[in-house]
C-alpha cells in the first residue's frame, strides 16, 4: 500500500466549475500537508501549505485537512483553463524531512 | 528572487554512458533535495542535503548514483553507468529550513532519456 493515494484522473470540468481533489494517507505521523501544481514539462509549484487539521483559503483555492480520517482535499473555485495541470498532494512528518507525494491528478478545464 | 536553476533541461544518452545533472538552489536555502519523477507518478526523494552534509541518502541507488554538494550551495547528481530504467525527470528542490520553513521549492527538472 502506498503511503499517499491519489486518483490519477483525468478530471475534466467546464470553465467556472468547482474542481474537487483529494488524497488519503496511511501514516498518522504526517503533520504537514501540501498541494503542488505541475504544468507539463515544469517542476511542481507549491500552491497550499497547511499544518494539522483544518481549512486554509487562498484566493480561489481552499485546502482542507481531516487528520482523524487521514484525508486531504483541495477545492478550486471558478476554475479557469489556466488551472489545467497535474495536482500533487504531499505530506511531511517534520521540517526538513522528505516529502511523500501522491501520484497526482490530472485536471483539464475546458473553455 | 531567482528560483531553483537546473541544467541541462533535457539529456538523451545511450545505456551504460555516464550523465550528470547540476542544480543551483535559491540563495540562502541551506537544504537541498534531489527527487526522481517517473512518468505519471509523484516525485520520490533520492537524497537530501543540509548544507554540504548528506543527511538522508537511503533511497539513492549507490551502486550507480552519486551526488555532491561542495561548499553547501550548488549540487551535482551523477549516474554511471545509466540504465534504461533511469529514464525519468530529475528534480532539484530547496528549502530554508534554518528559518523554520518546510516549504520546498522545485526547479524545472532535467528530463533524462536512456536509449
Amino acid at each position: 500500500q502506498k503511503e499517499v493515494e491519489q486518483d490519477p484522473g483525468p478530471l475534466s470540468v467546464p470553465e467556472g466549475a468547482i474542481v474537487s481533489l483529494n488524497c488519503t494517507y496511511s501514516n498518522s505521523a504526517f503533520q504537514y500537508f501540501m498541494w503542488y501544481r505541475q504544468y507539463s514539462r515544469k517542476g511542481p509549484e507549491l500552491l497550499m501549505y497547511t499544518y494539522s487539521s483544518g481549512n486554509k483559503e487562498d484566493g480561489r483555492f481552499t485546502a482542507q485537512v481531516d487528520k482523524s480520517s487521514k484525508y486531504i482535499s483541495l477545492f478550486i473555485r471558478d476554475s479557469q483553463p489556466s488551472d489545467s495541470a497535474t495536482y500533487l498532494c504531499a505530506v511531511l512528518k517534520a521540517a526538513g524531512n522528505k516529502l511523500t507525494f501522491g501520484g497526482g491528478t490530472r485536471v483539464l478545464v475546458k473553455p | 528572487e531567482a528560483g531553483v536553476v537546473q541544467s541541462p533541461r533535457y539529456k538523451i544518452i545511450e545505456k551504460k554512458q555516464p550523465v550528470a545533472f547540476w542544480c543551483n538552489p535559491i540563495s540562502g536555502h541551506n537544504t537541498l533535495y534531489w527527487y526522481r519523477q517517473n512518468l505519471g507518478q509523484g516525485p520520490e526523494l533520492l537524497i537530501r542535503y543540509e548544507n554540504e552534509e548528506a543527511v538522508d541518502d537511503s533511497q539513492l541507488p549507490k551502486d550507480r548514483f552519486s551526488a555532491e554538494r561542495l561548499k553547501g550551495v550548488d549540487s551535482t547528481l551523477k549516474i554511471q553507468p545509466a540504465e534504461l530504467g533511469d529514464s525519468a525527470v530529475y528534480l532539484c528542490a530547496s528549502s530554508p529550513t534554518d528559518r523554520g520553513s518546510d516549504e520546498q521549492y522545485f526547479g524545472p527538472g532535467t528530463r533524462l532519456t536512456v536509449t
